[in-house]
């Protein structure tokens, strides 16, 4: 079955450290990955996306992310967080071209420590 | 700035009462979105449209019905709300599937409340 596993639910960071939120996935074909943003109350924005090509993409907002196909993970990183990073963030996968159904993880909220 | 519009912001309704919650996009996309998301919970896939090709997710419950008169516009109905649908409802469109074309953009949701 597909699935996205976020195995941290809460993650807290102080100002200025680097961060990784861990995402890993189920999916029987070539997934198609992304990475959302969700503040309090408003909808998700889009941080960056893999479809193929380079492993390493790069993102809004200084994010980026790696996808390891040998792992099943594409985790997000960011080299210095902002207070303003502080959000709930969400994988997910995708991929049929039959279908634009996206399976999204639990979520990871984060809050900045200042 | 083109933009996945959704109104209103919050909705607040009695147990059973119908409610219809409204979306509009300026981007012209084929595909438009509805998701459930309850508190601190994943959003959850509940129907899209490929233009006016409706297509319902297989566990959505029937008190769920969708519209999409035009290109622009997708309306969400809830025929008798029940308590348990009290959740964010968010509308996001898409100009297509597969790669490239299946990256979605979100609208800011409507926080629907039943008393």
């Amino acid at each position: 079955a597909q699935s996205v596993t976020q195995p941290d639910i809460h993650i807290t960071v102080s100002e200025g450290a680097s961060l990784e939120l861990r995402c890993n996935y189920s999916y029987g074909a070539t997934p198609y990955l992304f990475w959302y943003v969700q503040s309090p109350g408003q909808g998700l924005q889009l941080l960056l996306k893999y479809f193929s090509g380079d492993t390493l993409v790069q993102g809004i907002k200084g994010f980026e992310a790696e996808f390891k196909r040998s792992q099943s993970s594409f985790n997000l990183r960011k080299p210095s967080v902002h207070w303003s990073d502080a959000a709930e963030y969400f994988c997910a996968v995708g991929g049929s071209s039959n279908t634009g159904k996206l399976i999204f993880g639990q979520g990871t909220t984060l809050q900045v420590k200042p | 700035d083109a933009m996945v519009i959704q109104n209103p912001r919050y909705q607040v309704t009695q147990f059973g009462k119908p409610v219809t919650l409204s979306c509009s996009q300026t981007l012209n996309h084929n595909v438009m979105y509805w998701y459930q998301q309850k508190s601190s919970q994943a959003p959850k896939l509940l129907f899209h449209y490929y233009d006016k090709d409706f297509n319902n997710e297989a566990d959505t419950p029937d008190n769920f019905q969708s519209r999409r008169p035009n290109t622009s516009f997708c309306f969400l109905d809830i025929r008798s709300p029940g308590l348990g649908d009290a959740a964010m409802y968010l509308c996001a469109t898409s100009r297509g599937f597969g790669p490239t074309y299946n990256e979605q953009f979100f609208g800011p949701g409507t926080r629907l409340t039943v008393l």
